[in-house]
């Protein structure tokens, strides 16, 4: 049973333009929602994070967007560049520390 | 350099044959995690350890085991491997403290059972 729901499984964006990726969760109990970002051949690195007692999270040209009351959050890369052409995933964590993960999309930012 | 080593980083072996991937980490992480990546199915925890000599299940177990027997080291062992198991694993570590939940994942083994 899939907790964390990824979409679209694959995104292709034109440069400059802004990339959405949306994950939904079904427990409630988890508490802390990661944006992992994984280049071909590298492992997963921690991209942003947000809590769910903050509606939205921006680091440079990255931002969260959570809806509690959805149970959904989302990615929102602006500006994107060939640069940002990767592999994400979106995961929660639950009660123990265990981190669920989305199923990931493939961003291809086209120059 | 901190970081998470993983070996070998690609294996091609056949049906039955065991075999062991190494895992370590130099940042002193008391928590440990085998994940398998598979398209369309994302990132799933096999095992985890939360301190040496302490090991737990995760979401898809069947198939492997591990040991921590000192903190740095976590190998992931497939006694009897199976082509179902052809897949690409991911090692990570993180501190204990909940405060801090970074992930730090190794660069991946690609494992193709025949």
């Amino acid at each position: 049973q899939q907790q964390v729901k990824q979409s679209p499984q694959s995104l292709i964006v034109q440069k400059g333009g802004i990339s959405i990726i949306n994950c939904a969760y079904e427990n409630t109990a988890f508490d802390y929602f990661p944006w992992y970002q994984q280049f071909p051949g590298k492992g997963p690195a921690l991209l942003i994070a947000i809590r769910p007692d903050v509606s939205e999270k921006k680091e440079g040209r990255f931002t969260i967007s959570f809806n509690k009351s959805a149970k959904q959050f989302s990615l929102h890369i602006m500006d994107s560049q060939p640069g940002d052409s990767a592999t994400y995933f979106c995961a929660a964590r639950s009660q123990g520390g265990k981190l669920i993960f989305g199923q990931g999309t493939e961003l291809s930012v086209k120059p | 350099e901190a970081q998470v080593t993983q070996n070998p980083r690609y294996l091609i072996t056949v049906t039955g044959k065991k075999l062991t991937v190494t895992c370590s980490q130099n940042m002193n992480h008391e928590y440990m995690s085998w994940y398998r990546q598979d398209p369309g199915l994302g990132l799933r925890q096999i095992y985890y350890s939360m301190n040496v000599e302490v090991t737990d299940k995760g979401d898809v177990p069947e198939g492997y085991k591990v040991s921590r027997k000192e903190k740095r080291n976590f190998p992931l062992i497939l006694e009897s491997p199976s082509p179902n198991q052809t897949s690409l694993y991911f090692c990570a570590s993180k501190p204990i403290a909940l405060a801090s939940d970074t992930q730090y994942f190794g660069p991946g083994t690609r494992l193709t059972v025949l």
